[in-house]
């Protein structure tokens, strides 16, 4: 199956630090999303990527969707203490219907005090 | 409402039990899912209904069947389940088909479901 490619794994950064992290993929992906998981919780949608090249911003986090419709990356500025926790990235191949997500392996964000 | 939620919250059962997982949702969504997450790994996709017709079972073991009474309701039911089968059951929902937004899944906060 398919396979999303997540790093770094985990990060430990003080904060106030920026943060950066990527997904790449041998397929091509129509749609980019990421999300941020707490323990014991569901994951929560943070950006939605539908266009290749595309730019998004929410707050202090931005991301891109790869030209090449292989990649994306989320970039944090500025990072505080509630910004803990699983980051993932997520594709999904098909433009329409309801097909499920492929997701990468997650980073874990750590901010040392 | 923009909720999804998901009953119970934790559960403990028996390999011999039958129980069920309930996910609701009224944000007028007409794809809804079922995702299995291991602890420190993805979701990982189990189900996926559309217009209340399942449209993809990734393989799934007959020991988990799912239902979607309609177009608010999930439900999966468990019969005959193994320790390794202890995880966390996501459920989600997205628009369905015919917009962008049909990728954006939105996801429950999760059933912690344990196998003794």
């Amino acid at each position: 199956g398919q396979q999303l490619n997540q790093s770094p794994q985990s990060m430990f950064i003080q904060e106030g630090e920026d943060v950066s992290m990527n997904c790449t993929s041998s397929s091509i992906f129509n749609t980019w999303l990421w999300y941020k998981q707490d323990p014991g919780e569901g994951p929560v949608l943070l950006i939605a990527l539908y266009k290749a090249g595309e730019l998004t911003s929410n707050g202090r986090l931005t991301a891109q969707f790869g030209i090449t419709r292989k990649d994306s990356f989320l970039n944090i500025s500025a990072s505080i203490p509630s910004d803990v926790g699983i980051y993932f990235c997520a594709g999904r191949r098909w433009g329409g219907g309801a097909d499920g997500l492929t997701f990468g392996k997650g980073t874990h964000l750590i901010i040392q005090p | 409402d923009t909720e999804v939620t998901q009953t119970p919250k934790h559960l403990v059962m028996g390999m011999t039990n039958k129980k069920s997982l309930k996910c609701e949702q009224h944000m007028g969504h007409r794809a809804m899912y079922w995702y299995k997450q291991k602890a420190k790994k993805p979701p990982e996709l189990m189900f996926v209904y559309s217009y209340e017709k399942l449209s993809i079972n990734e393989s799934v073991p007959s020991r988990f069947s799912p239902e979607c009474p309609n177009s608010s309701l999930l439900n999966l039911h468990l019969h005959a389940l193994q320790p390794e089968d202890s995880a966390l059951y996501l459920c989600a929902s997205s628009q369905g088909r015919g917009n962008p937004g049909t990728s954006e899944q939105f996801f429950g906060p999760g059933t912690r479901l344990t196998v003794l």
